[in-house]
């Protein structure tokens, strides 16, 4: 059974305070690791998708990176509007077509 | 503009009736998906489909039906046999390729009273 294991659960940055999100992971020949951003009472909206370790994808302040265990959402120099849950997913040969979820890093970027 | 439309965004249902939320996309994806969302779970998976006319359970189906009698259509029925309904539900489509990315709509939060 595919896992995803995100943290930390909540992290609160200021302003310009560079940090990274962790997405651990087991699953059955991983197909695609995907990262999302969820603003509260919105459905999750698309950032990167990763297929093998070493690879690395950057939008703006954020950039997502692959090894065979894990996956790190970088975020350089936040800035308020980053402020969101970032969810982490997977889907892996032995599923399906079905994604599994992580339960998401809540981020604040304070001023 | 291409994309998933969830309706009614807001659900409000007395508890023992059947309720159905509407999932529509024109994005020409194959594979359709249901998901809940409570409070520290994540989304986990309810049904998902591939193709039309065929569907597979998720992680927690029972107290749930679906359908998938259109591409562009996957309404989900939310029954009385769900012991807790009271959630927020979003729905999901992608390509068939495993490798491609699923996008989302904006969701319904149903409220059972």
């Amino acid at each position: 059974e595919d896992q995803v294991t995100q943290s930390p659960e909540a992290l609160r940055l200021q302003e310009g305070e560079s940090s990274s999100l962790n997405c651990s992971y087991t699953v059955s020949g991983l197909r695609g690791l995907f990262w999302y951003r969820q603003d509260p009472g919105k459905g999750p909206e698309f950032l990167f998708t990763l297929y093998s370790a070493g690879e690395e994808k950057e939008k703006e302040r954020l950039k997502a990176t692959l090894t065979k265990k894990e996956s790190f959402l970088h975020i350089t120099a936040p800035k308020p509007e980053d402020s969101a849950t970032y969810l982490c997913a997977v889907r892996g040969t032995g599923g399906g077509n079905k994604l599994t979820f992580g339960t998401g890093t809540q981020l604040k970027v304070e001023l | 503009d291409g994309g998933i439309t969830q309706s009614p965004k807001y659900l409000f249902r007395k508890e023992g009736q059947n309720v159905t939320l509407s999932c529509e996309q024109n994005l020409n994806h194959d594979a359709m998906y249901w998901y809940r969302q409570d409070p520290g779970q994540g989304l986990r998976l309810i049904y998902y489909s591939q193709i039309v006319n065929d569907f597979q359970k998720g992680d927690i189906a029972e107290g749930y039906s679906v359908s998938r009698e259109k591409k562009e259509s996957f309404p989900l029925t939310v029954t009385s046999a769900q012991k807790n309904p009271t959630a927020f539900y979003l729905c999901a489509s992608s390509m068939r390729d495993g490798g491609t990315e699923a996008f989302f709509g904006q969701g319904t939060r149903l409220t059972v009273v």
